[in-house]
């Protein structure tokens, strides 16, 4: 899982709270993504970074909001507006110039009840 | 729009025997392609990326890719299972439409490696 890292492992919420999940690399990557895991879904890519203080929406962003306030974190929200909130994330980060390939967090694993 | 395919969701095979995990793909531009790696509950690791260059592209703990132009396919393969290959692995393909890195990732191939 190199150097990214998500905090909490495992996260328990109630229908209605909105729920940050953290996300940190030390690796030096100007881009990090947030993604989305779902059993037979693969992975869903929610908000993107290229730089700091700049970020994009990918493609299932309704109902979550991010920040870039600093190049090491990339930390995302889960609004009460996301209708589907369960599910395992995933954090990623890359280079950019020619490497191409993300480097994954180990994840963090939201139930909403 | 890109695109990419795996068409089976689970691969099972014996352990010493060879393996290949299925990959297809749709780009408009040059592919760029990636496998990755997942155990239970945990992150992505990544295996092996073709940018350019030979068609046979070796990666991590033995595995290897060959990448095939004409049947757009990127098949993952290892020479000898081990049981601790089992894994979900998922192959993806580079965003090509401009300077970001985004991927667009497979459904995912469950390989379970038998004893």
């Amino acid at each position: 899982d190199g150097g990214i890292t998500q905090s909490p492992k495992y996260l328990f919420r109630k229908e209605g709270q909105n729920v940050t999940l953290s996300c940190e690399q030390n690796l030096n990557h100007d881009a990090m993504y947030w993604y989305r895991q779902d059993p037979g879904q693969g992975l869903r890519l929610i908000y993107y970074s290229q730089i700091v203080n700049d970020f994009q929406k990918g493609d299932i962003a309704e109902g979550y909001s991010v920040s870039r306030e600093k190049k090491e974190s990339f930390p995302l929200t889960v609004t009460s507006a996301q209708k589907n909130p369960t599910a395992f994330y995933l954090c990623a980060s890359s280079t950019g110039g020619g490497s191409y390939e993300q480097y994954f967090g180990p994840g963090t694993r939201l139930t909403v009840t | 729009a890109q695109s990419v395919a795996q068409p089976e969701d689970q691969v099972n095979v014996a352990e010493g025997n060879p393996l290949t995990v299925k990959c297809t793909y749709s780009v408009s531009g040059n592919p760029y392609l990636f496998w990755y790696v997942q155990y239970p509950n945990r992150g992505l690791q990544f295996l092996l990326k073709y940018i350019t260059g030979d068609n046979l592209v070796k990666g991590s703990y033995g595995f290897e890719a060959e990448f095939n132009k004409s049947q757009t396919s990127f098949h993952l393969k290892k020479p000898s299972a081990l049981v601790s290959d089992s894994a979900l692995y998922f192959c993806a393909v580079r965003y090509d439409g401009g300077a970001t890195n985004k991927l667009i990732f497979g459904t995912g191939t469950l390989l379970a490696v038998q004893p």
